[in-house]
């Protein structure tokens, strides 16, 4: 899997949009992007993926550069559950084998 | 349940005693993941199960460290003779089989483990 970069930590103000960086310059043309949460005391949860369109659910946006090297996770008005640590995780689709989760982002959301 | 169960939520040892924790999958899925969390840590890989069979088991750290899985659901993992550095939160999750959800892993609340 290719390797990604994250900063350690953000901070976001409650209602603002919150823009989380993933770097993956190495990423190959079959590697998806991942992106999971982890509230603390909780098990991770997925939150969305995307290949090279950018995706849009219920929780959140996913915008893919053009080469792909990097990608934004955007929370488009953040709110206090909202805290948790955003891992961003680049993997080859289907291939069967275990998610490798690495340290993420810890996102804090202040009032 | 709708969501992977894992029991018990919190466990207590003493250093040397073996034991057990359960992980009940979403019925259904078919592949079943194994990890290990240590305080303020990332999450660390131990194993994996597709069925009752476990393709990739690199990341359990020792000889002590086993798992099972039979019926493609429920999936035990057990450690023997318990160490201090073993006190983490163990956490499982499944995804299911068919193509583009396979990455999709729905995590359990995770066993709390403290060997004393």
């Amino acid at each position: 899997d290719a390797k990604t970069t994250q900063p350690t930590s953000m901070d976001c103000a409650e209602g603002r949009a919150a823009n989380l960086p993933c770097n993956h310059s190495t990423i190959s043309g079959n590697e998806y992007v991942y992106w999971y949460r982890q509230i603390h005391s909780q098990g991770p949860q997925y939150i969305i993926h995307g290949l090279k369109n950018n995706e849009t659910n219920e929780m959140a946006s996913l915008i893919i550069t053009e080469d792909r090297k990097s990608s934004t996770l955007i929370l488009p008005h953040a709110t206090l559950r909202d805290t948790a640590v955003y891992y961003c995780i680049v993997r080859v689709i289907n291939s069967g084998y275990a998610l490798n989760f690495g340290k993420g982002t810890s996102l804090l959301v202040t009032p | 349940g709708a969501g992977v169960s894992q029991s018990p939520s919190n466990k207590v040892t003493e250093k040397g005693k073996d034991v057990e924790l359960r992980c009940d999958p979403i019925s259904g899925h078919t592949a079943l993941y194994w990890y290990r969390q240590r305080l303020g840590q990332g999450l660390e890989f131990l194993i994996y199960f597709q069925g009752n069979s476990a393709p990739d088991k690199s990341g359990l750290p020792s000889d002590r460290f086993s798992a099972e899985r039979t019926g493609e659901s429920v999936s035990t993992l057990t450690i023997q003779r318990t160490q201090q550095e073993d006190s983490a939160v163990y956490l499982c999750a499944s995804s299911p089989a068919f193509l583009g959800a396979r990455e999709k892993l729905f995590f359990g609340s995770g066993t709390q483990l403290s060997v004393l």
